[in-house]
């Protein structure tokens, strides 16, 4: 099956600091790249959607500005955590779907884990 | 290795009927299980989050239960209408929600 890398898996940083998340399609395109965030006990939270070349679309409560993202080609879509802050730790996980084909042709990454400190 | 199946891949029914939806887990050593459903050209929506430690979750019409010990979970949905056509996915957290598995999914077609 089609596979979708998501990197780093774990990440710690400073509070202050910024940290890219990547998530690229290894043998598909996608247009759009889902980006969710998990708190503990709590269920995924769809963050924005990703569209190649275009601006993300946020969900209602999501900065923009603190959750910069970037989907410049179709195989990589990037969420940067701008000034990360204690509050920011959490589970993040990006999904795509090929170019074009919608039915059951999801794709997850694998997640990462952030904690800022 | 933690892998997670669902059956079947596909079910298409009339309005109104009963159904469910199957999701088979591995290992039972998993922190939480959660179902979610997608629409095309949308991301995931969360459905049931169901904590190891619970058997059963409900949520209108819908009901997902949990059986760690044979590595099962359920999605049952009640007097099922055309709204409900979508992918279904159940997910299996291993430890703290450092690791997620999917499963591949259930593509749902309700008839009108």
């Amino acid at each position: 099956g089609a596979v979708v890398s998501q990197h780093p898996s774990r990440v710690i940083c400073k509070s202050g600091t910024s940290v890219k998340i990547e998530c690229r399609s290894l043998d598909f395109q996608a247009t759009t790249m889902f980006w969710y965030r998990q708190f503990p006990k709590q269920s995924l939270m769809l963050m924005a959607t990703s569209n190649e070349g275009s601006k993300a679309t946020y969900e209602q409560g999501v900065e923009k500005d603190k959750f910069l993202i970037n989907h410049a080609s179709l195989t990589l879509s990037t969420l940067t955590v701008t000034s990360a802050h204690p509050e920011d730790s959490s589970f993040y996980i990006c999904s795509a779907s090929p170019t074009g084909r919608w039915s059951t042709e999801a794709f997850f990454g694998q997640g990462t884990r952030l904690t800022v400190v | 290795k933690q892998e997670v199946t669902q059956i079947p891949a596909a079910l298409s029914v009339p309005e109104g009927e009963n159904l469910v939806l199957n999701c088979s887990f591995t290992d039972s050593a998993i922190y939480n299980l959660q179902w979610f459903r997608q629409d095309p050209g949308k991301g995931l929506t969360s459905l049931l989050l169901i904590q190891s430690s619970q058997r059963e979750q409900t949520s209108g019409r819908l009901n997902a239960s949990l059986d760690k010990s044979s590595g099962r979970s359920t999605l049952y949905i009640a007097a099922s209408q055309p709204g409900d056509s979508a992918t279904y996915l159940c997910a299996v957290f291993r430890t703290s929600y450092d690791k997620v598995i999917f499963g591949p999914g259930t593509s749902l077609s309700v008839i009108p």
